[in-house]
Parts: structure tokens; C-alpha cells; sequence
């Protein structure tokens, strides 16, 4: 069976720090890669998908950006953190059919200080 | 992407059916619509999926009139443990960016 991990759950960071989350999948291959950021109180927002290795697409700009060096590997990047960039992070996945759901990890709640 | 358009909140009492409607008056032919449930501080769980007229499993319905620009989700017999966000998504391509809309609160109380 398919998962995806994510980590860390937590992390606290200063701003202007830098910031590196990653999410694997197994049990897959060429998975569709996406990430997701929710404020507090706040419905999802697509940050980044990926439908291959070195594929990016972006679909907020910020100064966060989103690499994909391997198959299964999705990495969320900053160079220096804003305070608005604090929120609950979600990696997912998807199979490339066109009705293929959305699987999400179990996220990274990240405060900026 | 078909924009989606649900309530955005909704109150029932445990044991009473619920039901969630969402619009997308603009779904293209190949679009199949996707519910997906979300409780705090976890990523969001698919529920449920269809193109045209009903879908069951264990956990909800959901019902698709002939015209499809519109969906009900249909959750029997709520309990407090189905308070969470529904989400609505009209998509029809893996692999495309899949923008999830504000979604509808459920509060069930006793």
C-alpha cells in the first residue's frame, strides 16, 4: 500500500531563518507531488504540484520555492522565513489517473517568531 | 478546474442525516467530483468520488443530477465525531493544480 511521510510535525523558527520540509511517498511510482499551506482558521492554499521529477509548478509567488530531486521526494525551501509563513504545511500525492484522489500526510505545523 | 461553490457552515444534531450541496455550474465534461474530509491539525481524507448519478460506500452518498452542475454529499445518521470541513472539488486531470475552495464547517451536537 501507498504512504506518504512528512516531517517534522512541529518546528518553530525564527525569521529570516531558513526552512527545508520534505515529504516521501512509497508504494507508488511517478506520483503527482503537491504542497498545501492552511493558516490558522483558513481553507487550503496550493503552493507548489509537481508532475515530475524537476517539475515545478508554482502557483503563489512568495519566497518559498519547492524542489522534487527524486521520484518520490518533494521539498518545501526557504531562504529567509517571514512571519507570515507560519501555518500548517501539507504534503499529498496523487496517481496519475484523472480521477485520482488526493492522499495528504499528516502535515508540519510551523510557527515563524 | 470547475469552481465549487458550498456553505460554509452547517449545524445538525447526532443521528440526523446531513446533507451538503456544492455548485459547479461550470464542470467540463471530463470533471469527476471529489469530497474530501478534514478535522483539525490533519491533512484532509478523501471521502467519497463520482461523475453522474450515485455513489455509495461505508462512510457517505453522493447524489449528481443529469446536468452535473451540482452535488450533494450526504452523510447518515451524523455523530460528533463527523464535525470536520467538507471539501468539494470538480476536476478532471491528475496532475493539474487541484485548488481546494473555503469548504463547509459541520458542527454535530448532542
Amino acid at each position: 500500500s501507498q504512504t506518504i511521510h512528512q516531517w517534522p510535525a512541529t518546528l518553530v523558527q525564527p525569521v529570516g531563518s531558513p526552512l527545508s520540509l520534505e515529504c516521501t511517498v512509497e508504494g507508488t511510482s511517478n506520483p503527482n507531488l503537491y504542497w498545501y499551506r492552511q493558516a490558522a482558521g483558513r481553507g487550503l492554499q496550493l503552493l507548489f504540484y509537481s508532475v515530475g521529477i524537476g517539475q515545478i509548478s508554482s502557483e503563489v509567488p512568495q519566497n518559498l520555492s519547492a524542489s522534487r530531486p527524486q521520484d518520490r521526494q518533494f521539498i518545501l525551501s526557504s531562504k529567509k522565513l517571514l512571519l507570515s509563513d507560519s501555518g500548517f504545511y501539507l504534503c499529498a500525492w496523487s496517481g496519475g489517473l484523472i480521477n485520482s484522489p488526493l492522499h495528504f500526510g499528516n502535515g508540519t505545523r510551523l510557527t515563524v517568531t | 478546474l470547475a469552481k465549487t461553490t458550498q456553505p460554509i457552515s452547517m449545524d445538525s444534531y447526532e443521528g440526523q442525516e446531513v446533507n451538503i450541496t456544492c455548485s459547479h455550474n461550470n464542470i467540463a465534461t471530463n470533471d469527476y467530483i471529489t469530497w474530501y474530509q478534514q478535522f483539525p491539525s490533519q491533512g484532509p481524507r478523501f471521502i467519497i468520488q463520482g461523475y453522474k448519478t450515485k455513489v455509495t460506500n461505508e462512510v457517505a452518498s453522493l447524489f449528481i443530477p443529469a446536468d452535473r452542475k451540482s452535488s450533494t454529499l450526504s452523510l447518515p445518521r451524523v455523530s460528533l465525531s463527523d464535525t470536520a470541513v467538507y471539501y468539494c472539488l470538480a476536476t478532471n486531470q491528475a496532475g493539474t493544480a487541484l485548488i481546494f475552495g473555503k469548504g463547509t464547517t459541520l458542527s454535530v451536537s448532542s
